[in-house]
């Protein structure tokens, strides 16, 4: 069936660092969204990329969205301790049924 | 706007017990979603609705059970409780199923 992978799993940062997490999708996907739960909480909507090669920044996030609508990223610039969570993507397939299908998420902590 | 309510936020059941999870929202949202999120894990989809009266299964239906006769509310009923259902349930809605998802805060459920 279709699947979203993400990675990496985990990932351990110095504040400052930069950070990234990866969406792979095994078909083409119609818009991409991304989430961030932070620790004890409840998934939180970030953005939605809907356009082949499309670029949004929010302050230090950029995401990515890939030319064949397949891929996607989150990258942070320059981390703080308030970027510690699990992000996690979900894609949308092309198809009718349109059901969001999520990654696994990666978990981010920040050690400051 | 409340937005999308949860009740309750803990409980412990014993095997073989039933509960109803009870999930509201005040956003006028056509769908409504229910998820279960394992401890370190992704969100798996329950069941789901896209209007008053209208149900469908998502990936891990079993051992559940839903209803929706209102737009606002969309309880998710477990009958016979068993230790693999031990897990953390989201409820969430969306204008349209292309759209951002809104989450309530969860319930933590233990079945021993």
């Amino acid at each position: 069936g279709q699947q979203v992978m993400q990675i990496p799993q985990y990932q351990h940062v110095q504040e400052g660092e930069d950070f990234t997490t990866y969406c792979n999708s095994s078909t083409t996907l119609s818009n991409i969204q991304w989430y961030k739960q932070r620790p004890g909480g409840h998934p939180v909507f970030l953005i939605q990329l809907v356009k082949s090669g499309e670029v949004k920044k929010q302050k230090r996030l950029t995401f990515q969205f890939g030319e064949a609508k397949k891929n996607s990223s989150l990258h942070i610039t320059a981390t703080q301790t308030t970027d510690v969570g699990t992000y996690f993507c979900a894609g949308q397939n092309a198809g009718n049924n349109r059901k969001l299908i999520w990654g696994l998420g990666t978990s981010l902590a920040v050690n400051p | 706007n409340a937005g999308v309510t949860q009740t309750p936020k803990f409980r412990i059941l014993k095997i073989g017990q039933s509960m109803t999870l009870q999930c509201t929202q005040d956003m006028n949202h056509n769908y409504m979603y229910w998820y279960r999120q394992d401890p370190g894990m992704g969100l798996k989809l329950i069941y789901y609705s896209v209007g008053a009266g209208i149900t469908d299964k998502g990936e891990v239906p079993n051992g559940y059970n839903v209803s929706r006769s209102t737009t606002e509310d969309f309880p998710l009923r477990l009958e016979l409780a068993a230790p693999s259902q031990t897990s953390v349930y989201f409820c969430a809605s969306s204008y349209v199923q292309t759209y951002e998802q809104y989450f309530g805060p969860g319930t933590r459920l233990t079945v021993t």
